[in-house]
């Protein structure tokens, strides 16, 4: 149950797009598509962005979406706002009623 | 509106006890996988536990595993985790996580605020 793998830090000017990277291995990301994104202020609970890798609940804006390749499972914020700015953690189930989470990404909006 | 409340952490000497609740309210309790996830001090996110709606299915992170015991109370909308031999290193903001649905699957769609619990002498 190795952390999965997210760059420390993604930064982007408004309006522009930013994505993040969740790679895990075969056990996890990429045995499974049950890949979940987490978006947390600080200060507060996560909040759900993303589900089953690219589902994305109601009222989360579509500017956010999601996708898988392999071992790698990436989330894209287009139109970068300032709201945005925050952490944001990718989530795997890995077999055996387990999941792992990523090691966390903090957007910075310029 | 559903709302997920924590309770039962503290500070506690290392190698003690303490078990965590969450009640539960809502939402109909007893259709949904629950999950614990905690945080340590200024660090991301460790999945903890997670039990199915019926308790038929329960998983653990291998961190814990041994020392903790997720259970759950139907009857009183209630989600538990007792913790023992408490290490150091478990010192952290335990959150109660509610499932879209009744397996154990990690995807989390209601979190509570989250109780802290400091292991230290």
């Amino acid at each position: 149950q190795s952390a999965l793998t997210q760059p420390r830090s993604v930064s982007g000017s408004p309006g522009q797009s930013v994505t993040i990277s969740c790679t895990g291995t075969s056990s996890d990301v990429g045995g499974y598509n049950y890949v979940s994104w987490y978006q947390q202020h600080p200060g507060k609970a996560p909040k759900l962005m993303i589900y089953d890798v690219s589902k994305r609940p109601s009222g989360v804006p579509d500017r956010f979406s999601g996708s898988k390749s392999g071992n790698t499972a990436s989330l894209t914020i287009s139109g970068l706002q300032a709201e945005d700015e925050a952490d944001y953690y990718c989530c795997s189930y890995a077999g055996s009623y387990t999941g792992v989470f990523g090691t966390g990404t903090k957007v910075t909006v310029l | 509106e559903v709302q997920l409340v924590e309770s039962g952490g503290g500070l506690v000497q290392p190698g003690r006890s303490l078990r965590l609740s969450c009640a539960a309210s809502g939402f109909t309790f007893d259709d949904y996988a629950m999950h614990w996830v905690r945080q340590a001090p200024g660090k991301g996110l460790e999945w903890v536990s997670g039990i199915s709606w019926n308790s038929g299915s329960i998983g653990y992170a291998d961190s814990v595993k041994g020392r903790f015991t997720i259970s759950r109370d139907n009857a009183k909308n209630s989600l538990y985790l007792q913790m023992n031999s408490l290490r150091a290193e478990d010192t952290a903001l335990y959150y109660c996580a509610k499932a879209p649905l009744g397996v154990v699957i990690p995807h989390f769609d209601y979190w509570g605020q989250g109780t802290l619990v400091t292991v230290s002498s």
